[in-house]
């Protein structure tokens, strides 16, 4: 079945600086790939997400970008700030179930 | 819109008894919706997939005698966790894809709920 991994497990930047967060997968049938941002105690919020057929898509401070060669996914932050401070998920599904499966996470610090 | 709610937030119960977790997606009716069980600093674990008006799939591992799930209508599926142990504490999280993509989503889009934090004593 799928397998997502994703790096760093942990990531400290300063404020305005930028965040990059990278998954890789490894079935070549997955085709949809979500971002979610979870705050302590909270469920996931999706971010942005992006299919197969589309190379990079960008929201404001937040792109991501896909290499379906590669099989790997990234999320680009750009001028970060504390409140992005969270814990940040990459997921991988494809369309025969619709089930994600989620990378281990990365823990997001941004210091003031 | 794309409301995703869940009940109770947390719950503390005995060992033995049985613990019902609602989800329900608010604003829209959804075809299919998922049950995740979240360990304090890991990722999200696929439990099982329910769809409206058919018995839930179960991923290898999930005991679907413990763990019962139904999906009753369009916006409302329900956990069950029966005879509960210490070991099912746990933060449980449903997530909903909508019947047709919402504004801004697409049809892959999964919608989540602020999650359950079960404790059994």
């Amino acid at each position: 079945g799928e397998n997502v991994e994703q790096h760093p497990s942990t990531l400290s930047v300063q404020e305005g600086d930028s965040a990059v967060i990278k998954c890789t997968y490894s079935d070549s049938a997955s085709n949809y790939f979500p971002w979610y941002k979870q705050e302590l105690g909270k469920g996931p919020q999706l971010i942005i997400d992006i299919r197969s057929n589309v190379g990079e898509k960008k929201d404001q401070r937040i792109a991501v970008t896909l290499n379906k060669t590669a099989k790997h996914f990234s999320l680009h932050i750009t001028e970060t700030q504390p409140e992005d401070s969270a814990v940040y998920f990459c997921a991988a599904s494809m369309d025969s179930s619709y089930k994600l499966i989620f990378g281990s996470g990365t823990r997001l610090l941004v210091r003031p | 819109g794309a409301v995703v709610s869940q009940h109770p937030s947390w719950v503390i119960c005995k060992s033995g008894t049985s613990v019902k977790i609602e989800c329900r997606s608010l604003d829209f009716q959804a075809t299919t919706m998922f049950w995740y069980r979240q360990f304090p600093k890991q990722s999200l674990m696929l439990m099982a997939t329910s769809n409206e008006g058919s018995k839930a799939t179960y991923e290898q591992g999930v005991e679907k005698d413990k763990f019962l799930i139904n999906h009753a209508s369009l916006t409302l599926s329900t956990l069950t966790v029966t005879s509960a142990h210490p070991e099912d504490s746990s933060f449980y999280i449903c997530s909903a894809r909508p019947y047709g993509p919402l504004a801004g989503g697409s049809q892959e889009t999964q919608y989540f709920g602020p999650g359950t934090r079960l404790l059994v004593l």
